[in-house]
């Protein structure tokens, strides 16, 4: 079992809509939480990031984490064509590397 | 001005071939990092250099030998290539071994023949 289960999609929705992203981890010692996008031949960029429980809002997009649950989410509103990517969850405890879910590709309708 | 930068974009080989690929980044950081992701977009962590130093080491077959010349540098060397290699390598830098905000290059596009 994968420390981080990720939905692979692809996920389509039409522009506008309300876009939720799902991530679900094994190890309660995970810490940090963050949500990386990539796009098509790029390297992922970081979007989101948050320590313990909670949520934060950055524009558009509200991360949340619960760690009752063991369980990120990541939303999007008026979701746009621009945010056609694949999102990729990450956790961390500590100083140790990064785990990575294996991504969501999300496309957006114009 | 590219921030992390990683040479070359793709490398196609054959089996049995030795290759490198190289990481630049010119944002100070102290620490750097080389990830694998696979065809269905897994992206792990194979190494990370700290000031120079291996700090992690996951379960890599030795043929691959990452070298850090300077804190600015990250080169990933790999031996007697295999068809199981071919994958996406991307280097990432952070300020420091603690940074969630890792910066990521480009990637390298391996294919082995």
């Amino acid at each position: 079992q994968k420390e981080v289960e990720q939905d692979p999609g692809p996920l389509s929705v039409p522009e506008g809509a309300i876009v939720s992203l799902n991530c679900t981890y094994s190890n309660s010692a995970f810490q940090y939480f963050m949500w990386y996008r990539q796009y098509s031949r790029k390297g992922p960029e970081l979007l989101m990031y948050t320590y313990s429980s909670g949520n934060k809002e950055d524009g558009r997009f509200t991360a949340q984490v619960d760690k009752s649950s063991k369980y990120i989410s990541l939303f999007i509103r008026d979701s746009q064509p621009s945010d056609s990517a694949t999102y990729l969850c990450a956790t961390r405890t500590g100083r140790r590397a990064l785990t990575f879910g294996s991504g969501t590709r999300l496309q957006v309708q114009p | 001005d590219t921030a992390v930068s990683q040479t070359p974009k793709y490398l196609v080989t054959q089996m049995g071939n030795d290759k490198s690929i190289k990481c630049e980044q010119n944002l100070g950081h102290d620490t750097m990092y080389w990830y694998k992701q696979d065809s269905k977009k897994f992206l792990k962590i194979m190494f990370s250099y700290n000031n120079k130093e291996l700090i992690i080491n996951e379960t890599v077959p030795n043929r691959f030998s990452p070298k850090s010349p300077d804190k600015a540098h990250l080169n990933l060397h790999i031996n007697s290539l295999e068809l199981g290699d071919s994958a996406v390598y991307f280097c990432a830098s952070s300020q420091d071994a603690g940074g969630e905000t890792q910066y990521f290059g480009p990637g390298t596009r391996l294919l082995v023949l």
